[in-house]
């Protein structure tokens, strides 16, 4: 069965730092991969998706993600982090037919 | 605003009642999707429609539930007889495509539901 592994429940970055939010996920075969992020009191919102091609996929807000098929993993990066960007992170996973199967999510937390 | 709206925003109810949920999704998406999240965990996959259709059931989603999207526009989750257990966020989604498509899902604020 898929599944999704958001290793961190948490990440602290400075500001203007870089920061990385892992993901890695466990399937058989080609799986479509999206990272969605969810603020207080707020529906998910799309961020970015892999569905094949160049590895590394450009999303909303700076926001990129790698595709390391060797290492299963997608993990979210942006160069330089904003206060704004702290809300909770989510990684999923779907197959042509499957569900969508997301991570337990990791809070990031941006300090000024 | 034509986004994925849901209704109500939140649900008081006692333990036994009946509840039902509404999903408004995006006008031109013809996919449908009910998640359940828990506090401290990503959604989960309850159900999902391909127009009216009802394609898919999770496991999760036991016999006291019941979804429909009688036009193929919006949907309704009724829950029969709650259970404190029930108590969550119920988070409907929409998106467009056909079947095995990858197209991103749109999802609406969520209903927050506890029962007492």
């Amino acid at each position: 069965a898929q599944s999704v592994a958001q290793p961190e429940d948490q990440v602290n970055v400075a500001e203007g730092n870089p920061l990385t939010v892992k993901c890695t996920y466990s399937v058989s075969g080609n799986p479509y991969l999206f990272w969605y992020v969810q603020y207080p009191n707020r529906g998910l919102q799309f961020l970015l998706k892999y569905i094949t091609g160049d590895n590394l996929v450009k999303g909303s807000y700076g926001f990129e993600a790698e595709f390391n098929k060797s290492q299963t993993s997608f993990h979210l990066k942006k160069p330089s982090a904003l206060v704004s960007d702290s809300a909770l992170y989510f990684c999923a996973v779907r197959f042509s037919n499957t569900p969508l199967v997301f991570g337990k999510g990791t809070r990031l937390s941006v300090i000024a | 605003d034509t986004g994925v709206s849901q209704d109500p925003r939140h649900k008081i109810t006692k333990r036994g009642q009946n509840v039902t949920f509404r999903c408004d999704p995006i006008s031109e998406h013809n996919r449908l999707y009910w998640y359940r999240q828990t506090l401290g965990q990503g959604p989960e996959f309850l159900t999902y429609f391909q127009n009216e259709a009802q394609l898919e059931k999770s496991r999760l989603l036991s016999d006291r539930f019941s979804a429909e999207r009688p036009k193929g526009s919006f949907s309704t989750l009724e829950i029969q007889r709650t259970e404190q257990g029930d108590s969550a966020m119920y988070l409907c989604a929409s998106s467009s495509g056909l079947a095995g498509s990858y197209n991103e899902q749109f999802f609406g604020p969520g209903t927050r539901l506890t029962v007492l």
